[in-house]
């Protein structure tokens, strides 16, 4: 089935630094999610994206629709340590189709 | 409002047992999804509903998972003669159904444990 490619798998950071990560596809998405999940918790649902080159941001949290339609990127700003968790991009492979999620990005934020 | 709850939030059991886990979806959401998350992996999908459409089985693992969603609401997975590597954490999301939106909105999960 479609795979959606996270990296970087793992990060590890100071508190303070800036976070980037991305979500790469073969095959042209027409919507992009961007979720969190906490340690023993459901993922909640950061960020949508619904058209190409859109640039969305949630507080320190700031995520791209690629112009190309086949990426994703999330930034998060000024890391604080309860931005640990696991962050995972999603979207729908063909028109009406169910999401597909990543693999997710564990980030480690270091006090 | 309410969101996605699920029960038990907990639930060990014994090789061989079968144990059901139930889902409520967040109110008018007609649509509702299954996943199974092992420790520190991704999610993998199991079971998708649409209103009273033939549910999407084809990431059931074997022919010892079943769901049902009764009345178009609450939702079961039933695991029977559950193993060892049943043993994950199995969420449950709702959405307003793919003709609306993509968004899924997840539930805190059951945590399985098999012995």
């Amino acid at each position: 089935g479609q795979q959606l490619n996270q990296s970087p798998q793992s990060m590890f950071i100071q508190e303070g630094e800036d976070v980037s990560m991305n979500c790469t596809s073969s095959s042209i998405f027409n919507t992009w999610l961007w979720y969190k999940q906490d340690p023993g918790e459901g993922p909640v649902l950061l960020i949508a994206l619904y058209k190409a080159g859109e640039l969305t941001s949630n507080g320190r949290l700031t995520a791209q629709f690629g112009i190309t339609r086949k990426d994703s990127f999330l930034n998060i700003s000024a890391s604080i340590p309860s931005d640990v968790g696991i962050y995972f991009c999603a979207g729908p492979p063909a028109r009406g189709s169910r999401l597909t999620f990543g693999e997710g990005t564990q980030l480690t934020v270091n006090p | 409002g309410a969101g996605v709850s699920q029960s038990p939030s907990n639930k060990v059991t014994e090789k061989g047992k079968d144990v059901e886990l139930r889902c409520d979806p967040i109110s008018g959401h007609t649509a509702l999804y299954w996943y199974r998350q092992s420790l520190g992996q991704g999610l993998e999908f199991l079971i998708y509903f649409q209103g009273n459409s033939a549910p999407d089985k084809s990431g059931l693992p074997s022919d010892r998972f079943s769901a049902e969603r009764t009345g178009g609401s609450v939702s079961t997975l039933t695991i029977q003669r559950t193993q060892q590597e049943d043993s994950a954490v199995y969420l449950c999301a709702s959405s307003l159904g793919l003709a609306y939106s993509y968004e899924q909105y997840f539930g805190p999960g059951t945590r399985l444990t098999v012995t």
